[in-house]
């Protein structure tokens, strides 16, 4: 069963530039996740989907970020403008609709460095 | 709101070595535990969680116990191997509809031959 899959694996902008990353959970899972994690500290989550529906983003920078999963399978994170201090590592992860075993799977991450 | 503490890092130890990672939580009500580890270029995985009190979560010779007394949830190892060079995250699962999960800062474990 393949996991799930992020792109690109690494990014470097310059601040006030855009940037979107790209990820693709493994098939048949309905719940999707975006974390943030800044160097030498835990993932933080950013947005959370049920199909292509919005659970909870109360932690996502909207003046800045926006993320979409269209079709209720890939989604799409994007910032613009970066900042500095979004340089982190972005977590996409993945779990069956109403799983209750609070497992997630997650993909390699990108990691963004913003200069 | 509910959130994870871990003890510090980088922990180093030499191989067979016992390993005690600490993990408290504060929580409303009784969240489910986990503990996620992330190895050299891959991404975090499950290696063990626990979903009510006194429940023991165990994977690959680590062990936590859920203790709802001392609001805990450490992991052990009785003898660490240099392939269980990692970080190591706690993490809780909030009571409340979806299941996002909170993660600690993450501990460094290396171990030496």
């Amino acid at each position: 069963e393949a996991g799930v899959a992020q792109s690109p694996r690494y990014k470097i902008i310059e601040k006030r530039q855009s940037v979107a990353f790209w990820c693709n959970p493994i098939s048949g899972h309905a719940t999707l996740y975006w974390y943030q994690q800044i160097l030498g500290q835990g993932p933080k989550l950013l947005i959370q989907f049920q199909n292509n529906g919005v659970v909870d983003d109360s932690q996502l920078p909207k003046d800045r970020f926006s993320a979409e999963r269209l079709k209720g399978v890939d989604s799409t994170l994007k910032i613009q403008p970066a900042k500095l201090e979004d340089s982190a590592v972005y977590l996409c992860a993945s779990a069956p609709g109403g799983s209750n075993t609070g497992e997630l799977f997650f993909g390699e991450g990108s990691r963004l460095t913003v200069l | 709101g509910d959130s994870v503490t871990q003890m510090e890092g980088p922990v180093t130890l030499s191989e067979e070595a016992f390993l005690t990672i600490n993990c408290t939580y504060t929580a409303t009500g009784y969240p489910s535990l986990f503990w996620y580890v992330q190895y050299p270029g891959e991404g975090l995985q499950l290696l063990l969680k626990a979903t009510k009190a006194d429940d023991k979560g165990s994977n690959k010779g680590f062990e936590a116990t859920y203790r709802k007394e001392t609001t805990s949830f450490h992991l052990e190892k009785g003898s660490v191997q240099v392939s269980d060079s990692a970080v190591y995250f706690c993490a809780l699962r909030p009571l409340g509809p979806g299941y996002a999960l909170n993660f600690g800062k993450g501990t460094s474990l290396l171990v030496t031959p």
